[in-house]
């Protein structure tokens, strides 16, 4: 069975703080997939990156960067310096094989963060 | 950016009418997923269809139904709306990978369905 837990489930902070979002899953599948996805108040998913299992190499994007350890089953998230229009709920996700290709979503953590 | 389309944005019927929320990509994706999205912000998997003429129910029961005559389109209809049945749907689409490949799911911006 696939899991995702992000134990978080509301982080306020202020701008210019950087934030972690933590996200822990469960698979038995060795080739996996695990994403992030940004849901901002007007409720579309916005899909944010795509990882394999096979793949562990951190990766950055602008002020998006993204920690995956298999040793811990964990795939986290920073946001450095963030800024208002992060305020979103943010959603990790597993895919696998074993899952037929099915997303599995983590309950999503809803970031606010003030000016 | 995605190309996939939801409408309407926002519905309020009464109880018993028959809906259909209508989901289109441009994409020429494959599978096509029906979201149900709880005002706790947890998203289930409600209906999924992997190509024309295939369709398979989800991990959450639901009473909507839905078909896939072309590939593009992949309507949801509920037949006799009640106020359980008030919830944001998320329709998304992802392309088919070769292999063990994955690939990401695209979302729609969703409809936001008020039962009365």
């Amino acid at each position: 069975a696939q899991k995702v837990t992000q134990a978080q489930t509301e982080i306020s902070v202020v701008e210019k703080e950087d934030v972690t979002l933590d996200c822990v899953y469960e698979t038995r599948d060795t080739t996996y997939y695990l994403f992030w996805y940004k849901q901002p108040p007007s409720g579309e998913l916005v899909f944010l990156i795509r990882r394999n299992s096979f793949d562990e190499q951190n990766e950055i994007s602008g002020r998006y960067s993204w920690n995956f350890q298999k040793s811990t089953s964990s795939f986290n998230f920073t946001i450095t310096a963030s800024q208002v229009v992060d305020s979103a709920v943010y959603f990790c996700a597993l895919s696998a094989q074993g899952g037929s290709e099915k997303l599995v979503f983590g309950k999503g953590m809803k970031l606010t963060v003030n000016p | 950016e995605a190309d996939i389309y939801q409408t309407p944005r926002y519905l309020v019927i009464g109880t018993g009418k028959k809906i259909t929320l209508e989901c289109s990509q441009t994409m020429g994706h494959d599978k096509m997923y029906w979201y149900q999205q709880d005002p706790g912000m947890e998203l289930h998997l409600i209906h999924y269809s992997y190509g024309v003429n295939s369709t398979e129910k989800g991990d959450l029961s639901s009473e909507s139904t839905v078909s896939r005559i072309r590939t593009e389109h992949f309507p949801l209809t509920l037949e006799s709306a009640r106020p359980s049945h008030t919830s944001q749907y998320l329709c998304a689409s992802s392309e088919t990978g070769t292999g063990a490949l994955l690939y990401e799911q695209y979302f729609g911006p969703g409809t936001r369905l008020t039962v009365t």
